[in-house]
């Protein structure tokens, strides 16, 4: 069946860095999502990717669709306390379905 | 956006009891609403897909006899833990798609179940 990862698993960065997470599905999707989850909160939605190659932007957060739509990548630029949490893209696929990545966990060191 | 109310946000219950959790779209229906299952500090697992009116789908490893899922109306669905056993404590939370329609669709979340089962 679909298989979407993620990587890193986990990111420790100062404040101020970069980051950056990847995320590739085992299968061509319909579109990705992302969504971010605070400690102790549940999933919010981010954004959503639909066209090869897209790419959007939010702020400091940059978001890309592969041509292939098999892969995607969520970029922040200069981070802050405030984008700690844990990042998850999902993946829809031909059926509706969507899957979650195992995410990737960011801190983000003052 | 849409709002998903999710209850109760913690159930702490004895070994064999069942637990029901509901989840509601507030503002929009939905035909279609999703279960997760959380462990700490890892991804989101699909367990069942309720469609409004008809029986759910549940995932591969997913027991149907053990998670009921209900979804009798276009903005309420149930799912119940019938005889919960501490393996089964988790974070459940539920998710319905937007009003939009169509495949392209975003999620939104409940708030979540933090179930812990003695």
């Amino acid at each position: 069946g679909q298989q979407v990862m993620q990587i890193p698993q986990y990111q420790h960065v100062q404040e101020g860095e970069d980051f950056t997470t990847y995320c590739n599905s085992s299968t061509t999707l319909s579109n990705i999502q992302w969504y971010k989850q605070r400690p102790g909160g549940h999933p919010v939605f981010l954004i959503q990717l639909v066209k090869s190659g897209e790419v959007k932007k939010q702020k400091r957060l940059t978001f890309q669709f592969g041509e292939a739509k098999k892969n995607s990548s969520l970029h922040i630029t200069a981070t802050q306390t405030t984008d700690v949490g844990t990042y998850f893209c999902a993946g829809q696929d031909s059926y509706d379905k969507v899957i979650f990545g195992p995410g990737t966990s960011l801190s983000v060191i003052p | 956006g849409a709002v998903v109310s999710q209850h109760p946000s913690r159930v702490i219950c004895k070994s064999g009891t069942s637990v029901k959790i509901e989840c509601r779209s507030l503002d929009f229906q939905a035909t279609t609403m999703f279960w997760y299952r959380q462990f700490p500090k890892q991804s989101l697992m699909l367990m069942a897909t309720s469609n409004e009116g008809s029986k759910a789908t549940y995932e591969q490893g997913v027991e149907k006899d053990k998670f009921l899922i209900n979804h009798a109306s276009l903005t309420l669905s149930t799912l119940t833990v019938t005889s919960a056993h501490p393996e089964d404590s988790s974070f459940y939370i539920c998710s319905a798609s937007s009003p939009s329609g169509g495949i392209n669709e975003k999620l939104f979340f409940g708030s979540g179940t933090q179930l812990s089962v003695l």
